[in-house]
């Protein structure tokens, strides 16, 4: 089945306490992207990759990393989380061809930072 | 700027009602746009978007590149409607940006 899978699901953590969200996308998609949604916030997009080796800042990048090492995988790292990064974390991937570009997304990482 | 703006955080109608969300963007260039829809305790999926002219779940949405929108409109609400949305515009880069999203409570 064609998906986004993103683990763990569910995770408290302390701050400083270093923690890595995985996603992995079994469609040979260029395009990854993480976003954060908060109430009254919506979505905002973390970090984005257009392929392997290739990542960029979205609008809320302070705090995060992540990497592109495989097509498949992308990622999130939180070197020292805080308090403020409590929040539902989405990963989605899509195709870069315009008509088929459809981001699909994961089913979503609840993190709570104590 | 790329700028996605869903003025309304939330539009609370009743059934049967007409229902428009509003999304203005803010884009040079031309733009492809998507209306995304989360239901409850579901994923995020893609309602429609603006090249493919389609009516999804009796939803259309037109581009008016004079007003810069892309207003999402239903004629007859229904309770399953009840939803977040989000509207999206996908700039030249492949960068996709989201509007900070319009909760739709459809009352019985």
């Amino acid at each position: 089945e064609a998906q986004v899978t993103q683990n763990p699901r569910y995770l408290i953590t302390v701050t400083g306490k270093k923690l890595t969200v995985t996603c992995s996308q079994n469609m040979n998609h260029e395009y990854m992207s993480w976003y954060r949604q908060d109430p009254g916030l919506g979505l905002r997009q973390i970090y984005y990759s257009m392929n392997v080796e290739v990542t960029d800042k979205g609008d809320v990048p302070e705090g995060y990393k992540v990497s592109r090492k495989e097509k498949r995988n992308f990622p999130l790292i939180l070197e020292s989380p805080s308090p403020n990064q409590t929040s539902l974390y989405f990963c989605a991937s899509s195709l870069l061809i315009a008509g088929a570009n459809v981001l699909t997304f994961g089913a979503g990482s609840r993190l709570t930072v104590l | 700027a790329q700028r996605v703006t869903q003025p309304e955080k939330l539009l609370s109608v009743f059934k049967g009602a007409p229902v428009e969300l509003k999304c203005n963007y803010s884009y040079s260039g031309s733009p492809e746009l998507f209306w995304y829809v989360q239901y409850s305790r579901q994923r995020l999926q893609l309602l429609l978007r603006h090249i493919s002219r389609e009516s999804i779940k009796g939803f259309t949405a037109d581009l008016n590149k004079g007003e810069t929108s892309f207003h999402l409109k239903k004629p007859f609400a229904q309770e399953e409607d009840s939803a977040m949305y989000y509207c999206a515009l996908r700039s030249h880069t492949g960068k996709l940006i989201f509007g900070q999203g319009t909760t739709l409570q459809v009352k019985p």
